[in-house]
């Protein structure tokens, strides 16, 4: 069974901080997304992984793939209140179907 | 361009009772979706539609059926609405290419009393 996992469910940091969202998935793909969803929103696509070893970079957030660990991370360099939101990663799977993690609820506090 | 659009966003129906959700899409993409979402979790495929004139079940497809109307429209119908139906209902449509990347609408909030 394909399964996404993300880790922390939830969490809370302190502006300024550092902090790592980490997806570990179950099965080989070609594609790592990330979307960011504030509350009530829709989702909005922050980035598009494609091979290992792919890193891209938007402001103070970072994602990186790595396929031999099937694993995805998404690092926070200097947390800021507006980034406050829930992040998912979701996986490209067969016919393009995503398969979504869980969430990451992610709390800023001042 | 107005992306993917859906209507309408709230809906509260009683246990039974029929609706159909709209979508449509002004990026000219073959794809589209339907996904559900409930609290705490992330989204769960419903239908996809691969092109206009095809359909298929995503992992939640009971009770609910969908209908390609064009390549723009994409519609999810529910014949007889539950209270495990009570969700937030989301469209996508998907470009082409390497990156294959979706684009939500703003969602239908749904509530089965």
């Amino acid at each position: 069974e394909l399964k996404v996992e993300q880790n922390p469910l939830f969490l809370s940091m302190q502006e300024g901080k550092n902090y790592t969202i980490y997806c570990n998935y179950s099965t080989t793909s070609d594609r790592l997304y990330w979307y960011r969803q504030d509350p009530g929103k829709s989702l909005e696509s922050l980035f598009v992984l494609l091979s290992n070893g792919a890193v891209k970079q938007e402001g103070r957030l970072m994602a990186s793939l790595d396929t031999k660990a099937r694993l995805s991370t998404l690092h926070i360099t200097a947390a800021v209140h507006d980034l406050s939101a829930t992040y998912f990663c979701a996986l490209g799977g067969a016919t393009n179907k995503l398969i979504f993690g869980t969430g990451t609820l992610l709390a800023v506090q001042p | 361009n107005a992306g993917v659009t859906q209507t309408p966003k709230f809906q509260v129906l009683k246990t039974g009772q029929s609706m159909t959700l709209q979508c449509a899409q002004d990026m000219n993409h073959n794809s589209m979706y339907w996904y559900r979402q409930d609290p705490g979790m992330g989204l769960r495929l419903i239908y996809y539609s691969a092109s206009e004139g095809t359909t298929d079940k995503g992992e939640v497809p009971n009770g609910y059926n969908v209908s390609r109307l064009n390549k723009r429209e994409f519609s999810l119908r529910l014949e007889s609405a539950a209270p495990s139906q009570t969700s937030v209902y989301f469209c996508a449509s998907r470009t082409g290419g390497s990156y294959n990347e979706q684009f939500f609408g703003p969602g239908t909030r749904l509530t089965v009393l």
